[in-house]
């Protein structure tokens, strides 16, 4: 299996721009995690979805935000519009039920 | 919040001695995970604990738990250069797929 798959790799876009993070699971894993990491504030959980379902979206920051998982193989993370604060590396995970979580390689935003 | 804290923020040693990190959290947990990531990559799982276990090993790595002082502590045994990453404690909440992380110790291991 290739792991959990996230694109792009790096975004830059300016401030107003809606912006749209991809993940693809790990097949087979039925809860998908996105995660962001900055320096200031760790590692926060924005939103998880179990059987493609969200479960928990209270770590969304604001209605900027939006998150789906039209099917179990893939999953967006929308910010429209996107602001300078936004600026982060966002995650993508996938789990088994209550196992350890597989992450991809991130997606770093930069929000001009 | 039941964030887990890292303990020491960062920590540098030796080639070949042992890094010992600490986690403490706040609130009842079934499990606790240790994760690591180097710089510009995602996490990756290390070990997980779970609440009646005490103490766990794998290769290099000994995990201990105590619930009663809701602490964690990760024991890397003769480091290695490559070892060198930020390590990070999870912790769940009774149940729950959602994991908490702590900031993260960063491990430098010079040669």
């Amino acid at each position: 299996d290739a792991g959990v798959i996230q694109s792009p790799r790096h975004e830059v876009t300016e401030m107003g721009q809606e912006v749209t993070l991809r993940c693809k699971p790990i097949s087979g894993h039925n809860s998908l995690f996105w995660y962001r990491q900055t320096m200031m504030r760790g590692l926060e959980l924005l939103i998880y979805f179990n059987n493609n379902v969200p479960i928990d979206d209270s770590g969304m920051p604001e209605d900027r935000f939006s998150a789906k998982m039209p099917n179990a193989s893939f999953s967006t993370l929308k910010i429209q519009p996107s602001e300078p604060r936004d600026s982060a590396v966002y995650f993508c995970a996938s789990s088994s039920p209550v196992d350890e979580q597989f992450f991809g390689p991130g997606t770093r935003l930069t929000v001009l | 919040s039941q964030q887990g804290e890292e303990d020491p923020q960062a920590l540098s040693i030796q080639e070949g001695e042992n890094a010992t990190m600490n986690c403490s959290y706040k609130t009842s947990i079934n499990n606790l995970q240790w994760y690591r990531q180097n710089s510009g990559r995602g996490l990756v799982h290390l070990i997980l604990i779970r609440s009646n276990e005490r103490e766990k090993h794998s290769g290099r790595l000994r995990v201990t738990l105590d619930t009663s002082k809701k602490s964690s502590s990760l024991l890397i045994t003769a480091s290695r250069a490559a070892d060198t990453a930020s390590y990070f404690c999870a912790t769940d909440k009774g149940g729950s797929e959602k994991l908490v992380f702590g900031k993260g110790t960063k491990l430098t291991v010079n040669p």
